[in-house]
């Protein structure tokens, strides 16, 4: 069973327009969340993250919106470019007692930036 | 800045041989782990480790085993290799300090098996 759903494998985006990417999770525990970046052959980036008492985290183009009650995040990247296709994987966390916090990943989404 | 590195970026073996996928992080983290990456699944974890010589399983645990006998390095092993464990293996780091929870990747491995 998917904790954590990316329904849209794939979204292209005309350069300069705003890409929105979408994850939705269903464990209810999940308090912090994650989105990274994947370029092909590379190990994945950390972006921008999210913590489950805010609602909005904004990182120059880059920004995190949580929906606890709709048990939703959006990342919106303003204005997209070129350099920004990749794919995006969201992922939460639980708090976990006595060991390491793991990440429950998404199944991606590769986003496209047309020039 | 953070560093992992993962000993081979391509690795091509034959089935039933034993692999070892090594990782090794320069920032004195507590927790490392290891995922595969596979097409439409996004992330998974096979294992994780928080201390040394701990370790606890992931999701998909089945036919790999890990070693941490330093806290910098952890590594994967996989005992005979089957061709369902064509995949790309990706080891990461993090820490407990901070109050931050990301996890910062190596470059990854492609493995194939034969």
């Amino acid at each position: 069973d998917q904790q954590v759903k990316q329904n849209s494998p794939s979204l292209s985006v005309q350069e300069g327009r705003i890409s929105i990417l979408n994850c939705d999770y269903t464990n209810s525990m999940f308090d912090y969340f994650l989105w990274y970046k994947k370029y092909p052959a590379e190990g994945p980036t950390f972006l921008i993250s999210i913590s489950s008492i805010k609602d909005k985290n904004e990182d120059g183009r880059f920004t995190v919106f949580l929906n606890k009650s709709a048990k939703h995040l959006s990342l919106h990247i303003v204005p997209s470019q070129p350099g920004d296709s990749a794919v995006y994987f969201c992922a939460a966390s639980a708090p976990s007692s006595g060991s390491a916090r793991q990440l429950t990943f998404g199944s991606g989404t590769q986003l496209t930036v047309l020039p | 800045d953070v560093k992992v590195t993962q000993s081979s970026r391509y690795l091509v073996k034959r089935t039933g041989e034993k692999v070892f996928l090594e990782c090794v992080q320069d920032m004195d983290h507590e927790n490392m782990f290891w995922y595969r990456q596979d097409p439409g699944l996004g992330l998974r974890l096979i294992y994780f480790s928080y201390d040394v010589k701990m370790k606890e399983k992931g999701d998909i645990p089945e036919g790999y085993s890990v070693s941490r006998e330093k806290k910098e390095r952890f590594s994967l092993i996989l005992e005979s290799a089957s061709t369902n464990q064509t995949s790309m293996y990706l080891c990461a780091s993090s820490s407990y300090t901070g109050g931050r929870n990301e996890q910062f990747f190596g470059p990854g491995t492609r493995l194939t098996v034969l």
